[in-house]
């Protein structure tokens, strides 16, 4: 079992603000680090494959970075707008498998 | 292009009661997985298949069978359905390494 780990488990952000949050994974054995936005009712969709050490990802307000060698990753939102709320998890890849953390829920009060 | 199809969305089982999940991708991708998600845990893998004719355990298997019925299909059973398999099933397919795309999920209650 791999030990993919997310926190904080839940955070609330007023509209505006600007917040993060990390995927941590381990360093060794490393392929790739996919991040996903689910939203409540529908299905994970892919934000972000990362693959290399330092990588550096943007889709729109929304950004990740990737550090490989100690195992973590940083998801940000600028100016988080109430469409942000969703559940934000990251997945390592490694010999075929995908393992997801437990995710971020992520809820914007206008 | 309907991606990744999974039947059916909601199911009640009897504690005993056995069936059938199907996932279905037109994608022509090599990997196929099977996740449940439980409240507060996330998605877990129960079974993976890397290829057509190849299925391997992931975290949660047991209670589960999987058949990689050719490149499209890859179907989960459940032989002896019990009150700890309640959840929400989903069936996902990967671009090889990249970004995974996922059925619309089954809501599974056993009862």
């Amino acid at each position: 079992i791999l030990n993919v780990e997310q926190s904080p488990q839940s955070l609330h952000v007023q509209e505006g603000d600007s917040t993060n949050f990390t995927c941590s994974f381990p360093s060794s054995n490393f392929y790739a680090l996919h991040w996903y936005r689910w939203e409540t009712a529908k299905s994970p969709e892919a934000l972000f494959v990362m693959t290399l050490n330092g990588d550096e990802k943007k889709k729109g307000r929304i950004s990740a970075t990737l550090n490989t060698k100690e195992g973590y990753s940083y998801l940000y939102i600028k100016g988080s707008q109430p469409e942000d709320s969703a559940t934000y998890l990251c997945a390592f890849v490694n010999d075929y498998k995908l393992s997801f953390g437990a995710g971020t829920t992520v809820t914007v009060r206008a | 292009n309907a991606g990744v199809t999974q039947t059916p969305k909601f199911q009640v089982l009897k504690t005993g009661q056995s069936m059938t999940l199907q996932c279905a991708q037109d994608m022509n991708h090599n990997s196929m997985y099977w996740y449940r998600q439980d409240p507060g845990m996330g998605l877990r893998l129960i079974y993976y298949s890397a290829s057509e004719g190849t299925t391997d355990k992931g975290e949660v298997p047991n209670g589960y069978n999987v058949s990689r019925l050719n490149k499209r299909e890859f179907s989960l059973r459940l032989e002896s359905a019990a009150p700890s398999q309640t959840s929400v099933y989903f069936c996902a397919s990967p671009r090889g390494n990249t970004e995974a795309f996922f059925g619309q999920g089954t809501r599974l209650t056993v009862v």
